[in-house]
């Protein structure tokens, strides 16, 4: 298995925090993203990275901000959490664009009351 | 708009059959089209890549075909198994933009 960690695995919170979920991988690879899962809308690409400090947004970024400051982490963070950003949010990573396979994190369960 | 289309409803079948997934896109031009089985709770595991300019894939029981005229591919398990039980998901990858676009999922179910 593709060497993945995602933290926090479960968090609830309240409307209005700053939440940020960690990425962290071992295995080198260039790309990373981060996508939302929700029933009826599947996997959706919030944001990715091609290298450290180098990021952009995807179909569904309002609202969340992303850092790589180093090629192992990618840190998701949601400024002031909302109830709709209630989701299941998983981190995945690609060694080459080419290839396009991506390897997936177990997820990030995020509940906002 | 742009549109990946995977049947909503779960698929049924008895072991040992052929399941036949479908996903459909409209607006899009992919370099290529992935298949991943996601297990509830986990994430999902990379099964098969087909190109645009191929016809079809095999791994194993695992079948894939990408008509890019009829903008579809179809997804095979032969001699199903209840293991094969899963949401599998399709996918598009935009060569121009790094992007990896999914379809929501069929659920599979394989009853013994």
């Amino acid at each position: 298995d593709a060497g993945i960690t995602q933290s926090p695995r479960h968090k609830v919170t309240e409307t209005g925090t700053p939440v940020t979920l960690r990425c962290h991988q071992t295995e080198n690879h260039r790309y990373m993203y981060w996508y939302r899962q929700d029933p009826g809308h599947g996997l959706r690409l919030i944001h990715y990275s091609y290298g450290v400090k180098d990021t952009d947004k995807g179909e569904v970024s309002d609202g969340y901000s992303v850092s790589r400051s180093k090629t192992e982490d990618f840190l998701l963070t949601l400024e002031s959490a909302t109830s709709s950003q209630t989701s299941v949010y998983f981190c995945a990573i690609s060694e080459s664009k080419d290839s396009g396979e991506l390897f997936f994190g177990e997820g990030s369960r995020l509940t906002v009351l | 708009s742009q549109k990946i289309e995977q049947n909503s409803e779960a698929l049924n079948i008895q072991e040992g059959k052929t399941a036949t997934l479908t996903c459909n896109y409209t607006n899009y031009s992919p370099a290529y089209l992935q298949w991943y089985r996601q297990d509830p709770g986990r994430g999902p595991v990379f099964l098969l890549l087909i190109r645009e300019n191929e016809k079809e894939k095999r791994k194993e029981r695992l079948k894939v075909t990408f008509d890019t005229t009829l903008k579809q591919s179809l997804f095979h398990i032969t001699a199903s198994q209840p293991a094969d039980s899963a949401t599998y998901l399709c996918a598009l990858w935009m060569d121009s933009s790094y992007k990896l676009i999914f379809g929501s999922g069929t659920r599979l179910l394989v009853r013994p």
